[in-house]
């Protein structure tokens, strides 16, 4: 089955300064990737997703890029805030109808003003 | 515009008690439902998914179970509680191919 590994476990940056999460898939046939920000005590919310025919995608400060031969997606912060900081965890599915999210073991990002 | 409501929003049962937890998503027609547990400080583990009433499927072989007995209603359930099931259980849908989107969650503390 699907396997998932993200690093690193935490991150500790300076306000202002980019942060980078990385995660390794195993399945090649997995071509769905969703990032979930979660904040103590909260749900995970998606904050953005990217699919296997494109290789990056851009939302603000944040951007997700794709490398399938690699098989590996990693997710940009630029200009980090205080409110970045939060558990991020990535995942990988295949399109099946449905959903079977697989979780990377999260990434403990805290940003100091 | 959809929504998913789960409760409770903490519970603390004593070991070798039942369980049951609600979940029901608002705005949307046959939904992809999944129940997920989150140990503390660790990642998501996929415990059931459903594709329609009376579908359900296990990941995880346990002591819990699961059930759909409308459309947009997701039950987690056990006879018989354990402390490893102390945890934070998430409920989330989707639809189709869409992103999942996840409920508050359920603190559950067995003590």
């Amino acid at each position: 089955g699907e396997n998932v590994e993200q690093h690193p476990s935490t991150l500790s940056v300076q306000e202002g300064d980019s942060a980078v999460i990385k995660c390794t898939y195993s399945d090649s046939a997995s071509n769905y990737f969703p990032w979930y920000k979660q904040e103590l005590g909260k749900r995970p919310q998606l904050i953005i997703d990217i699919r296997s025919n494109v290789g990056e995608k851009k939302d603000q400060r944040i951007a997700v890029t794709l490398n399938k031969t690699a098989k590996h997606f990693s997710l940009h912060i630029t200009e980090t805030q205080p409110e970045d900081s939060a558990v991020y965890f990535c995942a990988a599915s295949k399109r099946t109808g449905f959903q079977k999210l697989v979780f990377g073991t999260g990434t403990r990002l805290l940003v100091s003003p | 515009s959809q929504t998913i409501h789960q409760w409770p929003a903490t519970l603390v049962q004593p070991v070798g008690s039942p369980l049951s937890l609600e979940c029901t998503v608002e705005g949307t027609s046959n939904p992809n439902l999944y129940w997920y547990r989150q140990a503390a400080g660790r990642g998501l583990q996929l415990l059931f998914y459903s594709v329609g009433i009376g579908q359900i499927s296990s990941e995880v072989p346990q002591n819990l179970s699961a059930s759909r007995p409308q459309d947009r209603q997701f039950i987690l359930s056990s006879k018989k509680l354990l402390l490893s099931d102390s945890g934070f259980y998430l409920c989330a849908w989707s639809v189709s191919v869409g992103p999942q989107h996840f409920g508050d969650g359920t603190r559950l503390s067995i003590l």
